[in-house]
């Protein structure tokens, strides 16, 4: 059974270009969390998707927009990158029924320069 | 402003004996907690939970606290093993069942030293 998958590992840009990261949840799971965890701190929420809707947002621009498909999977997308968006992406899957239980893949670092 | 906090950067215990993690929390609405575990290059892995209504809960070498007037809990590991080195991280979420994502503290490294 496998686990939530991220593609890409690594990823550099330069400034002003636009990304775009992608998950697979884990089997069963249908809802889909993006996070974003600086050096030296811990994961902090971006957006949360369900039933291809955008369900809930942290404190983050409108630069950072996502989708989901009727697959599941989802895509991040962050436009007009700055040197601060320099991270470890994460993103994590839950079923529906308990949402409180994240499951977390690798990752996807970005470098911004 | 830091909703969850974790005030130790690390902590070094010796291989065999009990490891205790805090975390701090101010968001009274609060009402589940979880501790995730993450070793270098790979993602956060789901350890234990606990939700507000209880106190305590255990699941094999893994125990969590839960002091709700003090906003408070802790994760203890007896005994602790080589292979609990690793960073630590405390995780809250609110009402909704987590529809409004995790809240994360920074995170504790742990080291057990042989």
């Amino acid at each position: 059974d496998a686990g939530v998958t991220q593609s890409p590992t690594h990823l550099i840009k330069t400034r002003g270009q636009q990304v775009t990261l992608r998950c697979s949840p884990k089997s069963g799971h249908d809802t889909v969390s993006w996070y974003q965890q600086a050096l030296g701190q811990g994961p902090q929420f971006i957006f949360q998707y369900y039933e291809e809707e955008e369900r809930q947002r942290g404190n983050f621009p409108d630069r950072f927009s996502g989708h989901q498909f009727p697959n599941y999977s989802s895509e991040l997308n962050v436009n007009a990158l700055l040197l601060g968006d320099s991270a470890l992406y994460l993103c994590a899957s839950s079923p529906m029924l308990a949402k409180n239980i994240q499951y977390f893949g690798a990752g996807t670092r970005l470098s911004v320069l | 402003d830091q909703q969850v906090k974790q005030n130790s950067p690390s902590l070094s215990v010796q291989e065999g004996r009990i490891s205790i993690l805090n975390c701090d929390y101010t968001n009274s609405m609060f009402d589940y907690f979880l501790w995730y575990k993450k070793y270098p290059a790979e993602g956060p892995t789901f350890l234990i939970s606990i939700s507000s209504i209880k106190d305590k809960n255990e699941d094999g070498r893994f125990t969590v606290f839960l002091n709700k007037s003090a906003k408070h809990l802790s994760l203890h590991i007896v005994p602790s093993q080589p292979g609990d080195s690793a960073v630590y991280f405390c995780a809250a979420s609110g009402e909704g069942g987590g529809a409004d994502g995790l809240t994360f503290g920074k995170g504790t490294h742990l080291i057990i030293q042989p």
